[in-house]
């Protein structure tokens, strides 16, 4: 079955750039989602299609694909970013759904 | 604009089997392919399964076969997830998700189900 691998943690300054990783095999031959988790909450989305922002996500959320990693950017780091955030992918060889192994955000 | 309220906590023993709902509102179900996620304390976000409506087909993922079962009601507009022969490595909050907009993205979800397996 296809793998999501990403850093388990990362910390970013106040107003300063955060990049989470998501590796996987040809990564970018498949269409990459990314969610925003934060404590207690069900998660959302705040990129989709690689690069594509949902109504309501910041513009200081941006993503892109390609090889075998596929990367969400945080650009401007605030407090409230501070979440686990999840790739996910669209197996097709098996119609099967796959997230990532998760990224703890923290903004200080 | 869609919602999902799924039903509340669930404490059972392990060999139990334990029936969470998942109740549409602001679309029709059979509109809808409905999906099945749960988080571990502390883990990461893995996918169950899904109902497409779209063909009437049922998936699995590999590691809940035989375990899971997904329904829906479509007079209630309201989807279920039974999954059987509880451990306590099921202990999980399990998540309805559907998609609306962009296709094999999970945009709307439901508030979560806490299910706790101990003896």
């Amino acid at each position: 079955s296809y793998v999501l691998t990403q850093s388990p943690s990362l910390s970013v300054a106040p107003g300063k750039t955060a990049r989470i990783t998501c590796g996987g095999d040809n990564i970018g031959s498949k269409n990459v989602h990314w969610y925003q988790q934060k404590s207690g909450q069900a998660p959302v989305v705040v990129i989709n299609y690689d690069s594509d922002r949902p109504s309501g996500i910041p513009e200081r959320f941006s993503g892109s694909n390609s090889g075998n990693t596929a990367t969400l950017t945080i650009s401007r780091a605030e407090a409230g970013d501070e979440a686990d955030y999840y790739c996910q992918v669209w197996d097709s060889s098996n119609d099967h759904y796959v997230f990532g192994t998760g990224t703890k955000v923290t903004v200080l | 604009q869609v919602q999902l309220v799924q039903s509340g906590a669930e404490v059972k023993k392990p060999g139990a089997s334990v029936k969470v709902s998942c109740k549409v509102s602001g679309y029709t179900l059979t509109e809808l392919p409905m999906h099945w996620v749960r988080q571990a304390p502390g883990e990461g976000l893995e996918w169950m399964g899904n109902f497409d409506p779209d063909d009437g087909e049922t998936i699995y993922a590999q590691k809940f076969q035989g375990r899971v079962t997904m329904t829906e009601d479509t007079s209630t507009d309201t989807a279920y997830m039974e999954l059987s022969s509880l451990r306590s490595d099921d202990t999980a909050v399990y998540y309805c998700a559907t998609v609306v907009g962009a296709n094999f993205v999970f945009d709307i979800w439901g508030q979560g189900t806490m299910v706790t397996v101990s003896s």
